[in-house]
């Protein structure tokens, strides 16, 4: 089941914040979180693993609720280097794999626009 | 320390051809997972092998697709006979470990273009 983010796009003007979220209908064993630049790979940014943690990179955070099965990833006092599409991605168990293996499954995407 | 590298960074094929992309995973990675993104859309899961052995393959298409990732040489995800709806963008990934902490880093992708 894949994830679902809101919004689907957003604007910003530099120095402003936003708020991406990744909500799940099944049960969420971690989060991941990547940014992808047109025409680029996707680049890891950080991992959740146990609901209610919350880190930190740059001026990047987010947190994960395990019990809503939702994450959030804020950027605050953008700049125009954060400009991109954001995917979050959610890991299940893999049924029979026998050696606890996980699929990620990403979410469509929030492609984040900054301008001066 | 080199990433996850990936070849063909282009391929050109004419339908009914075959592909075959390339990904060799970072230093240590035994885990390797393959994606296919269409433009301005996500990735899609399409399988995930360690050496030697696929440990899932239930985003790949039954027909046509193949993947190994042999003990030796880099993973190859194999298209036979392409047609149109092939063309994307093909990422693969590479991670230290299986488990709810192995994050997986992307190689540049292999831009495959079907004519």
């Amino acid at each position: 089941q894949q994830p679902v983010q809101s919004p689907q796009a957003v604007i910003l003007r530099e120095g402003e914040d936003a708020v991406i979220n990744c909500s799940s209908s099944k049960a969420l064993y971690s989060v991941h979180w990547y940014r992808q630049k047109h025409g680029e790979a996707p680049v890891f940014l950080m991992i959740l693993l146990k609901g209610g943690e919350q880190k930190g990179h740059d001026k990047i955070s987010a947190s994960f609720n395990e019990k809503k099965q939702q994450s959030s990833l804020y950027l605050t006092a953008s700049q125009l280097s954060y400009s991109g599409t954001y995917f979050c991605g959610t890991q299940t168990p893999i049924d029979n794999s026998g050696a606890g293996s996980y699929q990620l499954t990403f979410g469509k995407g929030t492609k984040l626009s900054v301008i001066p | 320390n080199a990433g996850v590298m990936q070849n063909p960074r282009h391929l050109v094929r004419r339908r009914g051809q075959e592909a075959r992309l390339r990904c060799s995973p970072m230093k240590g990675h035994s885990h390797v997972y393959w994606y296919r993104q269409l433009p301005e859309e996500g990735l899609k899961f399409m399988v995930y092998l360690q050496k030697e052995n696929i440990i899932d393959e239930s985003g790949m298409p039954k027909e046509r697709f193949s993947a190994e990732f042999p003990k030796e040489g880099p993973s190859i995800l194999r298209i036979q006979q392409v047609v149109r709806g092939d063309s994307a963008a093909y990422f693969c990934a590479s991670s230290l470990m299986a488990g709810t902490g192995g994050e997986q880093y992307f190689g540049p992708g292999t831009r495959l273009t079907v004519t």
